[in-house]
């Protein structure tokens, strides 16, 4: 799996973007970076996933650098309840490791009114 | 995507009495199921992948006699903690994947076991 770097905490005005970042320099040509979120004592929420083009969906948006070695994930108007914490995960690609995710310590993003 | 329910939302028990978890898929036909565990301010961690009809595989260092895992049909997914002990105490997450992405995971609601 590639090891993935996230910033221990981040804060965000409600209402403004939320531009979360995540480090991935040792991913390989064929591994997604996805994206999930832990509300807390909650089950974790996929939102988003991506390879090497930029990515959105109802959620988020992700810009993933050319080279691939990293990646942010894009809040565009957080709102309270998008407090939670963020994982930025790189699976291996193939079946061998179908559902193996491997969740860091992620990211806790605290949106403040 | 994928519904996914479990059952209980929490549960205290008795130290050594045995305590079951359910997931259950409810718009999906799952073959294959994985349940996580997170222990307090820690992160997820995988236990072990459930398959219907055939023996769960556990991760390294899940005891295999001590967390059951029954996956007898497609939408539902049993995680049995026997003998429990208060280091068991531990948030128990199960997930589904649809298959048409490998890193792409619904989840449950969890499940909070504390043993007294």
């Amino acid at each position: 799996d590639a090891k993935t770097t996230q910033p221990t905490s981040m804060d965000c005005a409600e209402g403004r973007a939320a531009n979360l970042p995540c480090n991935h320099s040792t991913i390989s040509g064929n591994e997604y970076v996805y994206w999930y979120r832990q509300i807390h004592s909650q089950g974790p929420q996929y939102i988003i996933h991506g390879l090497k083009n930029n990515e959105t969906n109802e959620m988020a948006s992700l810009i993933i650098t050319e080279d691939r070695k990293s990646s942010t994930l894009i809040l565009p108007h957080a709102t309270l309840r998008d407090t939670a914490v963020y994982y930025c995960i790189g699976p291996s690609a193939g079946g061998t490791s179908y559902g193996k995710l491997t969740f860091g310590q992620g990211t806790i993003l605290t949106v403040h009114p | 995507g994928a519904v996914v329910s479990q059952h209980p939302s929490w549960v205290i028990c008795k130290s050594g009495t045995s305590v079951k978890i359910e997931c259950r898929s409810l718009d999906f036909q799952a073959t294959t199921m994985f349940w996580y565990r997170q222990f307090p301010k820690q992160s997820l961690m995988l236990m072990a992948t459930s398959n219907e009809g055939s023996k769960a595989t556990y991760e390294q260092g899940v005891e295999k006699d001590k967390f059951l895992i029954n996956h007898a049909s497609l939408t539902l997914s049993t995680l049995t903690v026997t003998s429990a002990h208060p280091e068991d105490s531990s948030f128990y997450i199960c997930s589904v994947g649809t298959g048409t992405n490998t890193g792409e995971l619904f989840f449950g609601e969890g499940s909070r076991l504390t043993v007294l």
